[in-house]
């Protein structure tokens, strides 16, 4: 069963805190991508990876951070230099530079 | 630049009737655009999209979109709303560009069924 996979479906986040969100995928995509969602609003991009042991900043990279050792997995740190960390969180892969991209289910990350 | 405009934030419809969701994007040569679906707490799913082939594309779950070009326009139709169609979406382009490729969302479009 093919697809991406993130985890955890909720975290908490303590002040200070930094904390990881898992993205996998087995579709065997060499690109993958970081969104973030707040209400009422569209996507926007944080991090992306064309390839393994790479990236690339997105439009809102400040207080975040990736990494890319695995063609399967892209996970995302959000540091305690993010102020307002509070949203929905979206990874997605592409398996042909971007143009068509997968998503995955998502994480709500909320601040305790 | 590249952009996306959904001129409505939310859309309410009467169970089988028509739906018309309105995307307007501003691109300076023949673009890729998608419409995308978004269930509550879910990931988004892919409908349909757009690359230069016919102009009328059709998607899942009985929606389709037409490309026009002397329009800027992308906007999303239905026949007849169903409850299930009830969610987010949101159109997108793609940017080819020589800081990387990527997609460029408009802000959503909610779409509610009433019985």
């Amino acid at each position: 069963d093919g697809g991406i996979t993130q985890s955890p479906k909720y975290l908490f986040r303590k002040e200070g805190q930094n904390v990881t969100l898992s993205c996998e995928q087995n579709l065997n995509h060499d690109a993958m991508y970081w969104y973030r969602q707040d209400p009422g609003q569209g996507l926007r991009l944080i991090y992306y990876s064309q390839i393994v042991n790479d990236f690339q900043k997105g439009d809102i990279a400040e207080g975040y951070s990736v990494s890319r050792e695995k063609k399967e997995s892209f996970p995302l740190t959000v540091t305690s230099a993010q102020k307002n960390p509070t949203a929905f969180y979206l990874c997605a892969s592409s398996p042909n530079r971007g143009e068509t991209q997968y998503f995955g289910p998502g994480t709500r990350l909320l601040v305790l | 630049a590249q952009s996306v405009t959904q001129l409505d934030s939310h859309v309410s419809v009467s169970e089988g009737t028509p739906v018309l969701l309105r995307c307007n994007y501003s691109s300076s040569y023949s673009p890729s655009l998608f419409w995308y679906v978004q269930h509550p707490n879910k990931g988004l799913q892919l409908l349909l999209k757009y690359t230069s082939a016919a102009t009328l594309v059709k998607g899942i779950n009985g929606f389709e979109a037409e490309f026009k070009k002397s329009e800027t326009s992308f906007h999303l139709t239905k026949p007849s709303a169903h409850m299930s169609d009830a969610a987010e979406y949101f159109c997108v382009v793609f940017n080819r560009g020589n800081a990387g490729n990527m997609l460029t969302f408009g802000g959503g479009t909610r779409l509610m069924v009433k019985p």
